[in-house]
């Protein structure tokens, strides 16, 4: 059975960095065609999708925020970590990790974890 | 990036209806598509990938259909788990990408 966990921070300050961890059972991100991606939703939003890393350390960012944005992995930990800096009060936002789907490069997510919502402070 | 626009952006049904909801991409993403529900306070849960097939667990009154840039979710027989907020998202490239979302709400 796969399950994901976000965890961290439930309220940051403006300008600080976010760091989120996204915990996993049931894969291994040691496997190749293993993918896991962060996703986010600001209240009453839609979903909008951020980073992506794969079993072979390959990363990708959303183009508006990948200046912003650090995707990494712990593989002996089964983790996956993202920071953002400089975080803003529209970073407001419940933060999802998501698994792709095996044998699948780019999509779709058929596991995600609960969320985990950080508020921004100005 | 690509872009994906959802219509409508809500709308109104009764059980035993039948629904349907449009996803068109901003280009060609032959049948990289997916779609998913999501229920207040919950994480999206995944109904249909490659545009029409159906994923395990999901009742079959879902069904999808479409290819290039217009697709369609269609819910038969609406019933009242179905009231939610459903999602198109393209995986064509590494830059995913979703819709705005539709919500189906309660006549």
């Amino acid at each position: 059975q796969v399950t994901l966990r976000e965890s961290g921070p439930a309220l940051v300050k403006s300008t600080e960095t976010l760091t989120l961890t996204c915990s996993f059972s049931g894969f291994s991100l040691t496997t190749s065609g293993a993918c896991v991606s962060w996703i986010r939703q600001p209240p009453g939003k839609a979903l909008e999708w951020l980073a992506v890393i794969d079993w072979d350390d390959g990363k990708f960012y959303t183009t508006s925020l990948k200046t912003r944005l650090t995707i990494s992995k712990d593989t002996a930990k089964n983790q996956v970590v993202l920071t953002m800096t400089d975080m803003d009060p529209v970073d407001t936002a419940t933060y999802y990790c998501a698994r792709i789907r095996d044998g699948y490069s780019f999509g779709p997510f058929d596991s995600w974890g609960q969320g985990t919502l950080v508020t921004v402070s100005s | 990036d690509i872009q994906m626009t959802q219509s409508p952006s809500a709308l109104s049904a009764s059980v035993g209806d039948r629904v349907t909801i449009t996803c068109r991409a901003g280009q060609s993403i032959d049948t990289w598509l997916a779609w998913y529900q999501q229920k207040p306070g919950r994480a999206p849960k995944l109904l249909i990938f490659d545009a029409s097939s159906l994923e395990s667990g999901v009742p079959s009154r879902f069904t999808g259909s479409g290819s290039g840039t217009e697709f369609t979710l269609s819910i038969n027989s609406l019933q009242p788990e179905d009231f939610a907020t459903y999602y198109c998202q393209q995986y064509k490239s590494y830059s995913r990408s979703f819709g705005q979302g539709t919500t189906v709400e309660i006549k």
